[in-house]
């Protein structure tokens, strides 16, 4: 079984500053992807980005980067010129490859705070 | 356009009864999933449905019955409700055949059991 850890429960930073959260997991599986969801307030799941682990190249989504270590299991989110609207509770989520139809194995979540 | 949708996004209602929440998503996608959120905010898979089928029920009880009456539907029956069932019921859907494996997520149920 697969396992995700988010070990920062809550993290602040500056507005337009940057920020990193950590995540690593724990798999056998060769083929995977993973994940990291923001939940606002508003409590709606929201993809953020994802990451194949056959893909060397890191994936990056306008301010939204991720540094993807497989041999370390890791797999951090970077957010850059952080925004009051990037306030959410963040989910690093693994997904095994092929037809797992799904099944999602979710961190426990960071709390992130961004102040004006 | 709503590309999830879930009813109702808030259930309040005592021990034993009986309540359902509806999914639907108007994306095209092959498969549906139900997640719980519990308090302390800990997702976890509950089912997946692949083209009406089921494919995962991760040891969830008996009073719980997902029904996938087409691809773009799939809802939740709770039995004989229970305080522990109070939380944030999520559904989900993705493209599986396509290999498009991000799935996305409905506006969450908060149900509250007295």
């Amino acid at each position: 079984a697969q396992t995700v850890t988010q070990s920062q429960p809550e993290m602040s930073v500056q507005e337009a500053e940057t920020v990193t959260l950590s995540c690593t997991y724990d798999t056998s599986e060769n083929n995977y992807y993973l994940f990291w969801y923001k939940q606002p307030p508003s409590r709606q799941m929201i993809l953020v980005i994802r990451q194949e682990a056959y893909k060397q190249q890191n994936a990056t989504e306008n301010r939204f980067s991720v540094n993807f270590q497989k041999a370390a299991k890791s797999f951090s989110l970077k957010i850059s010129d952080s925004q009051l609207g990037d306030t959410a509770m963040y989910f690093c989520a693994f997904l095994p490859g092929g037809t797992s139809y799904g099944k999602l194995t979710f961190g426990q979540g960071t709390i992130l705070t961004v102040h004006p | 356009d709503t590309a999830v949708s879930q009813t109702p996004k808030y259930l309040v209602t005592q021990m034993g009864n009986d309540k359902s929440i509806k999914c639907e998503q108007n994306l095209g996608h092959d498969t549906m999933y139900w997640y719980k959120q519990d308090s302390k905010k800990f997702l976890k898979i509950m089912f997946s449905y692949n083209n009406k089928e089921l494919i995962i029920n991760e040891t969830v009880p008996n009073r719980f019955s997902p029904k996938s009456p087409d691809k773009a539907h799939l809802n939740l029956h709770i039995n004989s409700l229970e305080l522990g069932d109070s939380a944030v019921y999520f559904c989900a859907s993705s493209q599986e055949s396509l290999a498009l494996y991000e799935q996305y997520f409905g506006p969450g149920t908060r149900l509250t059991v007295t």
